[in-house]
């Protein structure tokens, strides 16, 4: 069945950058998507790629997709304490209503 | 201002007393579903709606039930509550357009426990 893979924790400096990693085993995953989950909320949907996409921007989140490795990544630019939360990265065919998630990534950021 | 609701945001219960959480979104989404979240595991779906009276099973279904009379709420009942079942829930509505492109708005989630 489909995996989803994530590290656990990340930790970096106020102001660099982050990259968020996760690998995917199912070549058929059309849509991969990137949330965010703060503190005794939701999940808010940051952005996502087509699998007939290599990389996507908007504003500091850049997402960058290698098919071959079965790879996606997120990368935070300038990284703000705002920024601290757990990121989730979650996979869909095209024709399938259900998603499979990763088990998410704690980032902290410190000063 | 577009959201998902969630009633109640958290409940204690005991082995088999049936209950009902509710979920309500106000954008006219057709699709909405139902996710757990457990330590150390990503979501999960339980169950999903196309749209008004069409619901289908996600990847754990079991012990789970659903309705969509309005396409507003989309409820999530558990019968008969086992203590498998203590988990944080989250409702999710979404909306996708022509083109592939997608809004999805998550409710702030309801904690249970059943002892």
């Amino acid at each position: 069945g489909e995996d989803v893979e994530q590290s656990l924790f990340l930790s970096v400096r106020e102001g660099d950058s982050s990259v968020i990693n996760c690998t995917y085993t199912d070549s058929s995953s059309t849509y991969l998507y990137w949330y965010k989950q703060e503190p005794g909320a939701g999940l808010q949907l940051l952005t996502y790629i087509f699998s007939n996409m290599d990389m996507k921007q908007d504003q500091r989140l850049t997402v960058l997709l290698n098919k071959k490795d079965k790879h996606l990544s997120l990368r935070i630019a300038d990284t703000q304490t705002g920024d601290s939360a757990i990121y989730f990265c979650a996979e869909r065919e095209g024709g399938s209503y259900i998603p499979t998630f990763g088990r998410g990534t704690s980032l902290i950021v410190h000063p | 201002e577009a959201q998902v609701t969630q009633n109640p945001r958290y409940l204690i219960t005991v082995t088999g007393k049936k209950l009902t959480v509710t979920c309500s979104q106000n954008m006219n989404h057709e699709y909405m579903s139902w996710y757990r979240q457990d330590p150390g595991l990503g979501l999960r779906q339980i169950y999903y709606s196309m749209n008004v009276e069409v619901t289908d099973k996600g990847d754990v279904p079991e012990g789970y039930k659903v309705s969509r009379k309005e396409k507003r709420n989309f409820p999530l009942i558990l019968e008969s509550p086992s203590p498998n079942q203590t988990s944080l829930y989250f409702c999710a509505s979404s909306l996708r357009g022509t083109g592939g492109q997608e809004t999805q708005y998550f409710g702030p989630g309801t904690r249970l426990l059943v002892l």
